[in-house]
């Protein structure tokens, strides 16, 4: 019964680093979604998951992200050579699978890069 | 380019009032509308959603949909200081979900 669970909850990190982010979504969702949340602003959208496979990574602002999702389950957010820029929260929701349905955000990980 | 429009506010109510939340949407196609409140730190978590056009109650809260004017609101009745938050309006199309920046309300005691 829990609910989406992320992690780290912080992380800081030094510009030109690799850095990775989890996301563990509901039990039984098929459906997972990563967004970006910077300071004072709107969701903004960077990949979406049906099973091991993403059929939209439009969102991705760079190659240097990339996003696995592994046993239909957990996902992984890779930020590589990171910079100031990526600051920002990095949510993970889910949802059961099917269109039009809501989507459950975890707590999110917040990322800082020096 | 798909985008929702709020009033970023703040949105300034005193305890006990209604509290009325707009937001527009620039895709006709959307077919699903959510609305979710956000804390101060927190994650966004989900208030209502709304498919069809008309109202939509769920106890001090109403969801209106208006497609024809691409317009969905949300009503707070009663409003609390504990519903201090920003509300962000959220327009699906398929599988897919576009928020609006949020508008911030603050509800006085």
């Amino acid at each position: 019964g829990a609910g989406v669970s992320q992690s780290p909850s912080n992380k800081v990190t030094e510009k030109g680093k690799d850095v990775e982010l989890r996301c563990d979504p509901i039990s039984g969702h098929t459906a997972l979604y990563w967004y970006r949340q910077s300071l004072g602003q709107g969701l903004e959208f960077l990949i979406y998951f049906q099973g091991n496979s993403a059929p939209d990574k439009s969102g991705l602002p760079s190659d240097r992200f990339s996003a696995e999702r592994t046993g239909g389950s957990v996902s992984t957010l890779t930020i590589q050579r990171t910079q100031q820029e990526d600051s920002a929260v990095y949510l993970c929701a889910s949802s059961p699978g099917t269109s039009q349905e809501t989507q459950y955000f975890g707590p999110g990980t917040r990322l800082l890069v020096l | 380019q798909k985008e929702v429009e709020q009033n970023s506010g703040p949105l300034s109510v005193p305890e006990g009032a209604i509290a009325s939340l707009n937001c527009t949407y620039s895709d006709r196609g959307s077919q699903s509308f959510f609305w979710y409140r956000q804390y101060s730190g927190k994650s966004p978590e989900l208030i209502m959603f709304i498919y069809s056009n008309g109202d939509k109650e769920d106890g001090r809260f109403t969801a209106q949909l208006n497609k024809a004017s691409q317009y969905v609101s949300l009503l707070i009745r009663d409003s609390q200081p504990s519903d201090s938050a920003t509300y962000l309006c959220a327009v699906g199309s398929n599988y897919k979900l576009t928020f609006g920046k949020g508008t911030l309300l603050t509800v006085n005691p």
